[in-house]
């Protein structure tokens, strides 16, 4: 039953080893976000796609990258994982890009950098 | 730009007891308000969502939430909290029409429930 899904639960890996997070979705929405969490802090969003249409925040570090192959699929590219990457990463997808929508996430991905 | 505020970032009741937690906005133009609780290592689950019909908003799992305008708040409340209540608890408010549905949460209450 699950609607969002991510991939894995938990990942390790080595500060500056490019690290890739994936989600896929079965409800067939046309946009996805990635948030950032850290440890007792809220969500913080990164990016979006409405459809095949990226959207970066302003804030959002050049490390971070992503990719949406198609509909059910997105990634998170790290391309040099430093010690404040570590973070709960949260995958969403919404049927539209209108407020009244809400979001659906994923479980999320616990990155650790070693 | 859109936020929201959430009171108390620790908050503690007994089982049984009435749940209250505190979410102030601010916003430019009619809001688009959402609850979400999130378990320990979990995703965010959607408990309401207020988009501008009924004010008293009915969610799952026995929580319900006001619109009032003009106090500007969308305070979370339950009854009688039940131990499996205990989670973070994030309100959210999202971008007018057309800002691409993006979320921008408070700062979480954390809720305890105590036998």
């Amino acid at each position: 039953d699950a609607m969002v899904i991510q991939n894995p639960r938990y990942q390790v890996t080595q500060f500056g080893k490019p690290v890739t997070l994936s989600c896929s979705q079965t409800l067939n929405h046309n946009v996805m976000y990635w948030y950032q969490q850290k440890s007792s802090q809220a969500p913080k969003l990164l990016f979006h796609y409405y459809d095949k249409d990226f959207n970066n925040e302003a804030d959002t570090p050049d490390n971070f990258q992503s990719r949406r192959p198609n509909t059910s699929f997105c990634f998170l590219d790290i391309r040099s994982p430093g010690l404040g990457d570590a973070a709960m990463y949260l995958c969403a997808t919404s049927r539209t890009t209108q407020g009244r929508t809400e979001a659906f996430f994923g479980q999320g991905t616990r990155l650790t950098v070693v | 730009a859109q936020s929201v505020t959430q009171l108390g970032s620790h908050v503690s009741v007994s089982e049984g007891a009435l749940v209250l937690l505190r979410c102030n906005y601010s916003s430019s133009v009619p809001p688009y308000l959402f609850w979400y609780v999130q378990y320990p290592n979990q995703g965010l689950q959607l408990l309401l969502k207020y988009t501008s019909a009924a004010t008293l908003v009915k969610g799952i799992n026995g929580f319900e939430a006001e619109f009032k305008k003009s106090e500007t708040s969308f305070h979370l409340t339950k009854p009688s909290a039940h131990m499996r209540d205990a989670a973070e608890y994030f309100c959210a408010v999202s971008d007018p029409p057309g800002g691409g549905n993006k979320l921008t949460f408070g700062t979480g209450t954390q809720l305890k429930v105590e036998l």
